[in-house]
């Protein structure tokens, strides 16, 4: 079975910094798909970027960014000129194919001002 | 991607009684799922929801307890059936385009149980 791990529960950064936020995984597959989501205090979750197992070119998305490092098994997502509405759960997720995600236990990330 | 509704977004529901959660998604999909998230913790699937067919439960969740319907390819509902304070949590539905392999999640329903 698939885990996902996040080992930063919460981080705290001011306005305009860059953060990051780490993720390892652990799976025996070779195709698969890695995610993070976002969570605001509205609940809603929102897809923040998306990365395909199969391709080495780490995803970017504006200020977001990953480092993806297959052997190692390891995720991170890379916040630029963090903002106010950055704040947020940011949650880690495993996937393979049309199946269900499984996800990291969150890290709640506050921006300040 | 899909625009997605749940209806309702909250509810307060008494212990021992029932509550019904509607997915409704603007486009046809092949894929929805329904994932429970309780308080402070990450999300866990329930089950995925197949059209025309019976839904497909995670272990620790049984059709008995989380009766789900999926009547056609933009609807889905999930009942939590004789609630306990335990069932307080959110329930977000997700739905996957076909050839897509990314889930878009709905706004969720946030769950209070007395």
């Amino acid at each position: 079975a698939q885990t996902v791990t996040q080992s930063q529960p919460e981080m705290s950064v001011q306005e305009a910094e860059t953060v990051t936020l780490s993720c390892t995984y652990d799976t025996s597959e070779n195709n698969y798909y890695l995610f993070w989501y976002k969570q605001p205090p509205s609940r809603q979750m929102i897809l923040v970027i998306r990365q395909e197992a199969y391709k080495q070119q780490n995803a970017t998305e504006n200020r977001f960014s990953v480092n993806f490092q297959k052997a190692a098994k390891s995720f991170s997502l890379k916040i630029s000129d963090s903002q106010l509405g950055d704040t947020a759960m940011y949650f880690c997720a495993f996937m393979k194919g049309a199946q269900k995600l499984v996800f990291g236990q969150g890290t709640r990330l506050t921006i300040n001002p | 991607s899909a625009v997605i509704s749940q209806k309702p977004s909250r509810d307060i529901c008494q212990r021992g009684t029932s509550l019904t959660i509607q997915c409704q998604v603007d486009s046809q999909v092949t894929m929805m799922f329904w994932y429970r998230q309780q308080p402070g913790q990450s999300l866990t699937l329930i089950a995925t929801a197949n059209q025309g067919s019976e839904a497909t439960y995670e272990s620790g969740f049984v059709i008995d307890k989380f009766p789900i319907s999926r009547p056609n390819l933009t609807f889905s509902t999930l009942t939590v059936s004789n609630m306990s304070p335990e069932d307080s949590s959110i329930y977000l539905c997700s739905v996957e385009e076909t050839g897509a392999d990314t889930q878009y999640f709905g706004p969720g329903t946030r769950l209070t149980v007395l």
